[in-house]
């Protein structure tokens, strides 16, 4: 079925470091959404991309989505305490908007002080 | 403004016994999802409404889940004959559908534990 891999699970990195979350679709997708959970809350939307090669950035963090439509990746350069959290990918797949996301397992970042 | 709401936010029930979950979604959003998430795990989508349309039930893992949205506003994700691998978060997420924009937002969610 379609599925949606995130790599990698964790990532523990020092106050500073970049951090980089990689998304792979297993099919092509129309677009690709990224949320963050913080620990105990809910996951909140980040961004959308819909065009191939589109890359957006929102301050420290840039997004990605692939030529093929089938990856995407999260950067955040020079990471903060304040980043620390689960950051999910999730895609729509097919080639028109149903609404319906699959996402990724996330990636849980760690940032030490 | 208001943003989705959940209740409970906590339910604790014995194996065997039947929950029913709400979702109040944001004021004007057409399309309204469940997802439920295990310890620690990522999302997994459950059921998808959008306005008048037959809902997207291909998610629900067994015949023991069900949803219904009235007046195409709020929700009720109800498990019958609960088991102990029920137990997650239980989240809903309401999406406006506004042109491209598909945004979620999610709720708080609900903490089920069947003991």
């Amino acid at each position: 079925g379609q599925q949606v891999m995130q790599i990698p699970q964790y990532q523990h990195v020092q106050e500073g470091e970049d951090f980089t979350t990689y998304c792979n679709s297993s099919t092509t997708l129309s677009n690709i959404q990224w949320y963050k959970q913080r620990p105990g809350g809910h996951p909140v939307f980040l961004i959308q991309l819909v065009k191939s090669g589109e890359v957006k950035k929102q301050k420290r963090l840039t997004f990605q989505f692939g030529e093929a439509k089938k990856n995407s990746s999260l950067h955040i350069t020079a990471t903060q305490t304040t980043d620390v959290g689960t950051y999910f990918c999730a895609g729509n797949h097919g080639s028109s908007n149903t609404g319906k996301l699959i996402f990724g397992q996330g990636t849980t970042l760690q940032v030490k002080p | 403004g208001a943003g989705v709401s959940q209740s409970p936010s906590n339910k604790v029930t014995e194996k065997g016994k039947d929950v029913e979950l709400r979702c109040d979604p944001i004021s004007g959003h057409t399309a309204l999802y469940w997802y439920r998430q295990s310890l620690g795990q990522g999302l997994e989508f459950l059921i998808y409404f959008q306005g008048n349309s037959a809902p997207d039930k291909s998610g629900l893992p067994s015949d023991r889940f069900s949803a219904e949205r009235t007046g195409g506003s709020v929700s009720t994700l109800t498990i019958q004959r609960t088991q102990q691998e029920d137990s997650a978060v239980y989240l809903c997420a309401s999406s406006p559908r506004a042109a491209d924009s598909w945004e979620q937002y999610f709720g708080p969610g609900t903490r089920l534990t069947v003991t």
